[in-house]
């Protein structure tokens, strides 16, 4: 089964500060996607990406960007963390079978 | 722009009886059509998708969905609740294309089966 690996489950941090999440995928997908998840807004495309050091903004890229040197991983930084980012966020990979596979989620919370 | 509507915030059901899980999707063309399931603090499972072919489409853990073109609906459905199917159900959808197409979410319904 494909795995898509969210380095931290629960993240706190203070605002102004510099915010990495990263995410690991093992199945050479070439489609990669940041969402964040909000109560009655359902998910939002942050950022995706269709192959190493390639990437498309989403619906909602303000305040964020990405980075993708290897077809694996693909980080998402808040360049500097605002309240209004505490979130859950969510990464997911692309297969083939046009399905996504999601990591377990980060839930930021930004102080 | 496409859309995805769950119009129900949540959904009660009592465990045994049949569920139903509504959704009505708007888009270009023809549709790619799935259903995801989120458990608390979890990211979200595939649970089954319409690509082609035939309407009813069966997926994981004995739930399926109903693809009706003329009223752009894809109900997710359930003969028998379990009460560990209580979680958050998303629809989505995307135009139907060889490569990718941009993949839009509904809000979420939150199905409840009472024991």
């Amino acid at each position: 089964d494909v795995k898509v690996t969210q380095s931290s489950r629960y993240l706190v941090k203070r605002t102004g500060e510099k915010v990495f999440l990263e995410c690991v995928q093992d199945m050479d997908h070439e489609n990669m996607f940041w969402y964040r998840q909000d109560p009655g807004l359902g998910l939002r495309l942050i950022y995706f990406s269709y192959d190493v050091k390639m990437k498309e903004k989403g619906d909602i890229p303000e305040g964020y960007s990405v980075s993708r040197e290897k077809k694996e991983r693909f980080s998402l930084i808040l360049e500097s963390a605002s309240t209004n980012q505490t979130s859950m966020y969510l990464c997911a990979s692309l297969g083939r079978n046009y399905g996504y596979t999601f990591g377990s989620g980060t839930r930021l919370t930004v102080v | 722009a496409q859309s995805v509507a769950q119009p129900e915030d949540q959904v009660n059901v009592a465990e045994g009886n049949p569920l139903t899980v509504k959704c009505t999707y708007s888009v270009s063309g023809n549709p790619y059509l799935f259903w995801y399931v989120q458990y608390p603090n979890r990211g979200l499972q595939f649970l089954l998708k319409y690509i082609t072919g035939d309407n009813l489409v069966k997926g994981s853990y004995g739930f399926e969905a109903e693809f009706n073109k003329s009223q752009t609906s894809f109900h997710l459905k359930k003969p028998s609740a379990l009460v560990s199917d209580s979680a958050l159900y998303f629809c989505a959808v995307s135009r139907a294309s060889g490569g990718y197409q941009k993949v839009t979410f509904g809000t979420g319904t939150k199905l409840q089966v009472i024991p």
